[in-house]
């Protein structure tokens, strides 16, 4: 299996927008709901946010969504915060297998 | 609140086995309904899983390392283990061990908790 494939870096100011894409295959993210999105401050352990596409854990902001179309999945953080900082990986679970994504660096400015 | 946390060496030899114990508390891995799964991050790098365990004994491997993991559980104790035999540089990383859960699909399909992470680092 292949890695996802994510924007290496994006970058947003506070208050804004910003949304992070991870493609992959019809085997993977466009062929099942079970992609989950995890963020990652440094030196600390990844941390869900999203699972099943669109699914948030209790206790994570509403700030925080997730969507899908066709082969790749989005997550959208709305209202930056400066704690919003952090490396953000996508993942997709299939065939009892799981594939994570590259990871893109966000930078709030 | 479920807490998993790693334990074993920080330095492993080329050629020997890297050795590793998670131990989770909060929750019993013998009451099932969950995966215990372990997951790598090389310096600098992204996430790389490696394998996962059922309480009663089954487990599955990334193909890319099959032929060098074996995962076991010691439900008794509470804990699961990670082997990874003929370790190279390569094998330096972040070593995570994680519950996998279920949502609305009910299908084992997330990783919800997650340990702090060990340091490994293969060297001579």
């Amino acid at each position: 299996q292949s890695a996802l494939t994510q924007p290496a870096s994006v970058s947003g100011s506070p208050g804004q927008s910003i949304t992070i894409s991870c493609t992959g295959t019809s085997s993977d993210v466009g062929g099942y709901n079970y992609v989950s999105w995890y963020q990652q401050h440094p030196g600390k352990a990844p941390k869900l946010m999203i699972y099943e596409v669109s699914n948030r854990p209790s206790g994570v902001s509403n700030r925080f969504s997730g969507s899908k179309s066709g082969n790749t999945a989005s997550l959208t953080i709305s209202g930056l915060q400066a704690e919003d900082e952090a490396d953000y990986y996508c993942s997709s679970y299939t065939s009892s297998a799981w594939v994570f994504g590259g990871g893109t660096k966000l930078t709030v400015l | 609140q479920v807490q998993l946390q790693e334990s074993g060496p920080g330095l492993v030899k080329p050629s020997q086995t890297l050795s590793l114990t998670c131990t989770v508390s909060g929750g019993s891995i013998s009451s099932g309904g969950y995966y215990w799964s372990w997951i790598r991050q090389h310096p600098g790098k992204g996430l790389e899983w490696i394998g996962y365990i059922y309480y009663s004994g089954s487990t599955y491997y990334n193909p890319s390392l099959k032929s060098r993991v074996t995962i076991s559980v010691d439900t008794s104790k509470n804990q699961f283990s990670l082997k990874l035999s003929s370790v190279t540089a390569a094998d330096t990383a972040v070593y995570y061990c994680a519950r996998v859960g279920s949502g609305y699909y009910f299908s084992l399909n997330y990783f919800d908790y997650w340990g702090q992470g060990t340091l490994v680092t293969v060297s001579s």
